[in-house]
């Protein structure tokens, strides 16, 4: 079955970086587009990014735009999220998601990022 | 700004129907905007519920469907369970690349 594991997060000060990483498995990785989706705590779901199977094309939030990027290792079935220049308000769960052309398929479990001095 | 709207809250009765909605702040919602729902339990990642405006994710009952009611997209939940109670989300997709989620609606079956 399609498993996508996220790793990397934790706490960092403000303007720090971190690199998320999400392990997909039970799926052809390489034939796939793929999303980051993130949740602050208490709060709703926001869009991140989009990466095309092949990285032809790729797309961000304003909101993270210059600071973020996405990136994916067809060769290890991984997507990558490097985040930088980091603000309190980037705080969240960052959910990996398989997306399945204009929707949003499988999701992993999460991995925290918190951001604080 | 693109903004997403969606109720905050909504109450259902067990065995009862409800509908939740999904609009733009300026303009009506489409096909076009592939509008997709989504369920979350606390502490729980999202569950694809629907895609495309109408279609069922693999492995969600017929309970649960999707429309266009008017200017927004809907979710309609028909014969409500205990376990229905969760917080639903909403995402259109605005060209470009560009999704834009709703604020999320909790949903209480009592």
């Amino acid at each position: 079955q399609v498993q996508l594991v996220e790793s990397g997060g934790g706490v960092v000060q403000p303007g720090g970086s971190l690199r998320l990483s999400c392990a997909a498995s039970g799926f052809t990785f390489s034939n796939n587009n793929m999303d980051w989706v993130r949740q602050a705590p208490g709060k709703g779901l926001e869009w991140v990014a989009f990466i095309y199977y092949d990285e032809s094309r790729i797309f961000y939030a304003d909101s993270v735009k210059g600071r973020f990027t996405i990136s994916r290792d067809n060769s290890r079935n991984t997507l990558y999220l490097q985040v930088n220049s980091l603000r309190v308000e980037d705080t969240a769960v960052y959910y990996c998601v398989k997306d399945r052309g204009y929707a949003f398929d499988m999701w992993g479990q999460g991995t925290m990022v918190t951001v604080s001095s | 700004q693109t903004v997403v709207t969606q109720e905050p809250s909504f109450s259902v009765s067990p065995g009862g129907t409800v509908t939740l909605t999904c609009g733009l702040n300026s303009g009506s919602v489409s096909t076009s905007n592939y509008p997709s729902w989504y369920q979350q339990t606390p502490g729980q990642a999202p569950h694809t519920l629907i895609y495309s405006t109408n279609t069922r994710s693999s492995g969600v009952p017929d309970r649960f469907s999707g429309s266009i009611l008017g200017n927004k997209a809907a979710l309609t939940i028909t014969g409500a369970q205990a376990d229905d109670e969760s917080d639903y989300y909403c995402v259109l997709y605005m060209g470009s690349g560009i999704w834009v989620f709703g604020g999320g609606t909790k949903l209480t079956v009592l």
